[in-house]
C-alpha cells in the first residue's frame, strides 16, 4: 500500500520570504511524486512531478520540489513566496510498478499555504 | 497539457432528486477516469474509477446504487448522485490519467437543500 504524508495542515510565511511545504511517502517500489495546487472551490492544478532522474524538479510558477529517495520526502520549496500562492497543496504519489488502477494516486491530506502581505 | 471539463462547476438541489456531473476529456481519449469526493479542509477521497464499456469499480464503502457512474464514450464519464440528500453535499472532482500524470476537472460544488 502506498502513503502519502503532509504534517503541516498550515503554514504561514511571510511575503518574500523562502517556502517550503513538507511532504513524505511511502511506497512499495519506486515512485512516481507529484504536487498540486487547489485554488477554492476549483480543481487540482499540476505543479510539478519527479519521475526519474534529477532529484530536484523544476515545475510552475517558480515552484520546485528536490525527491530525497533516503529520507522518502519530495518537499515543495519556492525561493520567494507571493500572496497570490496562498492556496492548498497536495502532495500525491503512485507506485512505478503498480498494476491495474496504476494511475490511482495516493493523496496526502493537503497543506494550507498563507502567504501574509 | 490535457484538458478535462467539468460541469456543472457548482448545482443546488432538493433532497431526493438526482444530479448528473459530467467529466469529459477534450483533446485526448481517456479509457479510465477517476472520481473523488473531498469534504471542507479534507483530501481527496477516491470514490470509484470508471473504465470506458464496461462496469466503474468503486471504493469500499462507497454505495454504487447511489452514486451512478457511466463511462460510454472515450470522452465522457458521468456521475449521477441519485435521490440526493444533504450528506451528499460535498465538492466532487474528476480526474484523467494522461501518461504519467493526471489532469483534473474543475470540481462541481453539489449543495442538497
Amino acid at each position: 500500500a502506498q502513503s502519502v504524508a503532509q504534517p503541516e495542515d498550515q503554514v504561514n510565511v511571510a511575503e518574500g520570504n523562502p517556502l517550503t511545504v513538507k511532504c513524505t511517502y511511502s511506497v512499495s517500489g519506486n515512485p512516481y511524486l507529484f504536487w498540486y495546487v487547489q485554488y477554492p472551490n476549483r480543481g487540482l492544478q499540476f505543479l510539478l512531478k519527479y519521475i526519474t532522474g534529477d532529484n530536484l524538479v523544476k515545475g510552475s510558477y517558480g515552484f520546485e520540489a528536490e525527491f530525497n529517495k533516503s529520507q522518502t520526502s519530495f518537499h515543495l520549496k519556492k525561493p520567494s513566496a507571493l500572496v497570490s500562492d496562498s492556496a492548498l497543496y497536495f502532495c500525491a504519489v503512485r507506485d512505478m510498478y503498480s498494476g491495474a488502477g496504476s494511475y490511482q494516486l495516493t493523496f496526502g491530506k493537503g497543506t494550507k499555504l498563507s502567504v501574509i502581505p | 497539457g490535457a484538458v478535462v471539463s467539468q460541469h456543472p462547476s457548482w448545482v443546488i438541489c432538493k433532497s431526493g432528486t438526482s444530479v448528473k456531473i459530467e467529466c469529459r476529456s477534450l483533446d485526448f481519449q481517456a479509457t479510465t477516469m477517476f472520481w473523488y469526493r473531498q469534504f471542507p479542509k479534507q483530501s481527496l477521497m477516491l470514490m470509484a474509477t470508471s473504465n470506458e464499456g464496461s462496469k466503474a469499480t468503486y471504493e469500499q464503502g462507497v454505495e454504487k446504487d447511489k452514486f451512478l457512474i457511466n463511462h460510454a464514450s472515450l470522452t465522457l464519464s458521468t456521475l449521477t448522485v441519485t435521490s440526493a440528500h444533504p450528506e451528499d453535499s460535498s465538492f466532487y472532482i474528476c480526474s484523467a490519467p494522461v501518461v504519467t500524470e493526471a489532469f483534473f476537472g474543475q470540481g462541481t460544488r453539489l449543495t442538497v437543500v
